[in-house]
Order: C-alpha cells, then structure tokens, then sequence
C-alpha cells in the first residue's frame, strides 16, 4: 500500500535549534519524494523535492531507500519557518500522497 | 498574475444544496487537480485531470463531479451538500503527472 507517514503531529523548538521532520513512507516502486510546505494563511507550495537535491531556505532532505525515509532537516530553526510541512510522495500516476502534516513551531 | 486561482475563498452552505467551486491556471498545464483539506488538516487527492480527460478518481462519492471545459479550467460541483463535505478544497496543477504541483489558495466550504 502507498502511504506516508508523519509522526509528529506538533514539533516545536527554539529558535537557533536544529528541526528534525520525520517522514516514512511505503511504495512498491520508485517513487518521488517532495515537501510541501504552508505558512498561515497562505496556500500550500513547494519546498523541496528529492531529485532536485537542493537546500530550499536552509532546508534539505535526503531519501534514505532503506529506511524508507526522507527527513527534513534545518539546523538552525528560525522564527519565520513556523508552518505547517507535509511530506508528499507520487507514484507514476503523478497523484501525490501525503503524510499528516507536521506543525512547526518556533519559539523566539 | 496568481498562477493558479480559485472562486470563491469561502462558500457557507445549507444541507441539502448544490454548489460549484472553480479552478483556473494560467502556467499552461496539462493536468489538474482537486485536493480535499479535512478538519484534522488531512489532504487526499479526490480528481486529476490531463488535458479535459479524467485519470485519476479517488473512491469520491458520485455527489461530487468534475468538469474540465478546457484544460486550464477544473471546476468542482457538489450536488446535495452534507456536513461531512466541510472542508478546504485545493485545486493544483502541474506540468505532466509526475512534475511539481502549483496549488491554488484554498476554498473553504461549510456546510450548516
């Protein structure tokens, strides 16, 4: 089955801390990894995607085959990254699948 | 320019009622697609579109139909509403199935 799997709902750290968003997911194939990421009130947009291997606002994210993984990291939190981050895998049928969502709060 | 729009931003709604969401993009995309926002901040795909043909149709309740009149416009038609269908739908498109997908910025609908 396809899925991806947050387990954080909430993640909340000080500001300067490293972020660590978790993100697991099952698929049969090769599939694309992205995040996406919302800040208030504000649409849902691209932040990175594993193909691209490119730092996007101090982020980054390494697909890890054989954990099944592909972790957001920062590591140095700023206040202006508090958003909500989803995790988001397509398959060849380019229908994205995405995780729960993980709020990011960063505390002055 | 907003690069992918949607009308309304809010739409407040009686049981029982029809009502249409629209979606336009100006990125000269082929496929399009509607996205269902629930209270738990969940999103599920429901609809994709490539170029006016329908390709992906997620176990959505027939109440719910798509139409493309062309393949910068996907529009979403709710026939009798119900509470359950509360929610924030987001329209996308992309450039083939698998490239990045441009969201639009959400249409809130509440179902009294």
């Amino acid at each position: 089955a396809q899925r991806v799997t947050q387990p954080e709902k909430l993640l909340s750290v000080f500001k300067g801390a490293p972020v660590e968003l978790k993100c697991n997911y099952s698929y049969s194939g090769s599939p694309e990894l992205f995040w996406y990421v919302q800040y208030s009130r504000q649409r849902l947009q691209l932040l990175l995607r594993h193909i691209s291997r490119e730092s996007i606002k101090g982020f980054t994210a390494d697909l890890n085959k054989g954990e099944t993984s592909f972790h957001l990291k920062k590591p140095f939190a700023q206040e202006e990254d508090s958003a909500m981050y989803y995790c988001a895998l397509s398959g060849y049928t380019g229908k994205l699948i995405f995780g729960q969502g993980t709020t990011l709060q960063v505390k002055p | 320019d907003t690069a992918v729009s949607q009308t309304p931003k809010y739409l407040v709604t009686q049981m029982g009622n029809d009502k249409s969401i629209k979606c336009e993009q100006n990125l000269g995309h082929d496929t399009m697609y509607w996205y269902k926002q629930d209270s738990k901040k969940f999103l599920k795909i429901m609809f994709s579109y490539n170029n006016k043909e329908l390709i992906i149709n997620e176990t959505v309740p027939n109440r719910f139909s798509p139409k493309s009149p062309d393949k910068a416009h996907l529009n979403l038609h709710i026939n009798s509403l119900e509470l359950g269908d509360s929610a924030v739908y987001f329209c996308a498109s992309s450039r083939i199935g698998t490239d990045t997908q441009y969201f639009g910025p959400g249409t809130r609908l509440t179902v009294l």
